[in-house]
């Protein structure tokens, strides 16, 4: 099956500092990638759609300017987190579709990030 | 209004009891029906579709309400795995993006 992988799965970093966190599609290319974020008993809120070969999109209240997004390749998208604060505090997680399944969507295992 | 709620449980039930839940949506507009699970600190998996006609996957069956806009999910014979936090999911439109409800949590006790 599809496979989509993230990394680092936790990270706690100090308030001020950039953090980075990778999404890759292990065995299909993506040309579009999805990031979340899930804070405690809450649902996943899109983030973002990430383009590769364009300008990642956002969604309404999301800063561009904090939350950056680069899709380097089919493979690849990054979301760097700027100038974390305690409130960036979340889970955040990435998705892919798979051509040919349709739109069935599969979840990296998420990245923990906790700013001190 | 939040574009897809479900009510939160929990829903405490024995091995072997049925449970049913379901969740309303908001966007009309919304074409493609999800079922995800979610285990505590893990990512979202999918457990069905969900089809205009309602569909059956082993134990679990899925039915669409397209007039009323909401979508059900009964389990059957629940086993002491089926514990988790089950999430409906419904995309926005004709985008692929996803909409996803805050969770049900189901706890099957032995």
């Amino acid at each position: 099956g599809a496979v989509v992988s993230q990394h680092p799965s936790r990270v706690i970093c100090k308030s001020g500092t950039s953090v980075k966190i990778e999404c890759r599609s292990l065995d299909f290319q993506a040309t579009t990638m999805f990031w979340y974020r899930q804070f405690p008993k809450q649902s996943l809120m899109l983030m973002a759609t990430s383009n590769e070969g364009s300008k990642a999109t956002y969604e309404q209240g999301v800063e561009k300017d904090k939350f950056l997004i680069n899709h380097a390749s089919l493979t690849l998208s990054t979301l760097t987190v700027t100038s974390a604060h305690p409130e960036d505090s979340s889970f955040y997680i990435c998705s892919a579709f798979p051509p040919g399944r349709g739109n069935e969507q599969f979840f990296g295992p998420g990245t923990r990030l906790t700013v001190l | 209004r939040k574009e897809v709620e479900q009510d939160p449980g929990p829903f405490n039930v024995p091995e072997g009891a049925t449970v049913a839940f379901n969740c309303t949506y908001s966007n009309s507009a919304s074409q493609s029906f999800f079922w995800y699970r979610q285990d505590c600190r893990k990512e979202p998996k999918l457990l069905m579709s969900v089809y205009s006609s309602g569909n059956e996957d082993g134990r679990f069956t899925a039915q669409l309400n397209r007039a009323s806009q909401y979508i059900s999910l009964l389990i059957r014979d629940s086993k002491l795995s089926d514990s988790a936090t089950y999430l409906c999911v419904v995309n926005r439109g004709r985008d692929y993006k996803l909409s996803f409800g805050a969770g049900t949590t189901v706890t099957v006790r032995a």
